[in-house]
């Protein structure tokens, strides 16, 4: 049964600090791999999604990478803002079950001003 | 592109009521539609899949007579929560399928029971 997990699971920095937030899933035969924003009390908005054959992905400040065979992800955030304070979730799209996420349990992010 | 909605954004009902839950996909056709559930500060959790035509799948431990779903259409699903409890007040969450891993989530439902 594929399980997410995603470290640290709250940090706190200061502005303009870059940083990573780290997701590793237990089964490596997946289709690819999400990272979502969510605002407190709101929906998911999709800020990178990496395919099972491809290394990474960037937008914008935003950089993911994609390790399969080790069963690891990680999201850099370059020179962070005060607005990129949210939670931060990982998910799996798994082979073995049936094209559903699994979610990793998140990452809370405050950048302080 | 691809956006998806949900309806009512905020709902708050008296214990022992059925609350209906509406996602809808507003600029393409979702064979596939999702209803996930998030306690506070923890992370979305999958109760069932629901396909157009045919009676949704719930993950172990769901209720499917507490969380009943209905998939009408290619555009629209709904989530019923039949006799509500306090226990059951959450951030419903669901998302539409566009290809076989593509998924698009609506901006959720916070229910309260009372």
């Amino acid at each position: 049964k594929q399980e997410v997990t995603q470290i640290p699971a709250a940090l706190s920095v200061p502005e303009g600090e870059n940083l990573v937030l780290n997701c590793s899933f237990t089964d490596s035969a997946i289709y690819n791999l999400q990272w979502f924003r969510q605002d407190p009390g709101k929906g998911l908005t999709s800020l990178l999604l990496i395919q099972s054959s491809q290394r990474e992905q960037t937008s914008g400040r935003l950089n993911a990478s994609l390790d399969k065979s080790s069963g690891r992800s990680t999201l850099y955030i370059a020179a962070s803002q005060p607005g990129d304070s949210a939670t931060y979730l990982c998910a799996v799209t798994s082979m073995d079950s049936s094209y559903k996420l699994i979610f990793g349990s998140g990452t809370r992010l405050l950048v302080r001003p | 592109g691809a956006v998806v909605s949900q309806h009512p954004s905020r709902v708050i009902c008296k214990s022992g009521t059925s609350v209906k839950i509406e996602c809808r996909s507003l600029d393409f056709q979702a064979t596939t539609m999702f209803w996930y559930r998030q306690f506070p500060k923890q992370s979305l959790m999958l109760m069932a899949t629901s396909n157009e035509g045919s009676k949704a799948t719930y993950e172990q431990g769901v209720e499917k007579d507490k969380f009943l779903i209905n998939h009408a259409s290619l555009t629209l699903s709904t989530l019923t929560v039949t006799s509500a409890h306090p226990e059951d007040s959450s951030f419903y969450i669901c998302s539409a399928g566009r290809q076989v891993n593509e998924q698009f989530f609506g901006p959720g439902t916070r229910l309260t029971v009372l």
